[in-house]
């Protein structure tokens, strides 16, 4: 079935290193993908998106490419703040019915000072 | 953006109350609108689906009996806990989408907890 595989937390970085998160992604039909970010105690965000392969999506310094040959959606941002502490769930569309956004289980990263 | 409001953000209730979540769609008309609970470190797991004037669809393992649902207008939905119970305690997240292809937006979450 469609499925997220997000990689696992915690992960703890100092201010201004470079972030990746890994997302990798199962699904029968041509997704879109999207990265959402949860701030502490509040619901989520989205963060970018990417509707077809080889899309890149960014905001905020985050950026993100569809790549359909490994099934990847992976998050980068080239100098993490410490506000960019969050939650950050990788997603997929499948379709345009009834409910079919999936999400991964969410990384926490802690960006220190 | 789109934003969705959802009241209250934090309630605590004695064992066996029922408490009601809001989940309203303040800039645009949701014909569709989802129920999420997220617990601690853990991903959102959807409850139920509900579009404006007809029944929930509920999830496999969700108690639709516990779980009350009402979509009665395009900007409202109304997600009640029926007989609390501190396994009940939990982070609830409403979202909402305008029809079939659009983008969902999120609330804030609701943190219940049941003492």
């Amino acid at each position: 079935g469609d499925s997220v595989t997000q990689m696992e937390g915690p992960v703890t970085l100092s201010e201004e290193a470079f972030l990746t998160i890994n997302c990798t992604y199962t699904a029968t039909g041509y997704p879109s993908l999207f990265w959402y970010v949860q701030y502490p105690g509040e619901g989520l965000q989205l963060l970018l998106k990417a509707t077809k392969a080889d899309d890149k999506g960014s905001n905020k310094g985050f950026e993100a490419t569809y790549r359909k040959e490994t099934t990847s959606f992976h998050l980068e941002k080239g100098s993490v703040q410490v506000s960019d502490s969050a939650v950050y769930f990788c997603a997929l569309l499948i379709g345009t019915g009834a409910n079919n956004l999936f999400f991964g289980t969410g990384t926490r990263l802690t960006v220190i000072p | 953006g789109a934003v969705v409001s959802q009241h209250p953000s934090r309630v605590i209730c004695k064992s066996g109350t029922s408490v009601k979540i809001e989940c309203r769609s303040l800039d645009f008309q949701a014909r569709t609108m989802f129920w999420y609970r997220q617990f601690p470190k853990q991903s959102l797991m959807l409850m139920a689906t509900s579009n404006e004037g007809s029944k929930a669809t509920y999830e496999q393992g969700v108690e639709k009996d516990k779980f009350l649902i009402n979509h009665a207008s395009l900007t409202l939905s109304t997600l009640t806990v029926t007989s609390a119970h501190p396994e009940d305690s939990s982070f609830y997240i409403c979202s909402a989408r305008a029809g079939e292809g659009q983008p969902q937006h999120f609330g804030d979450g609701t943190r219940l907890s049941i003492l």
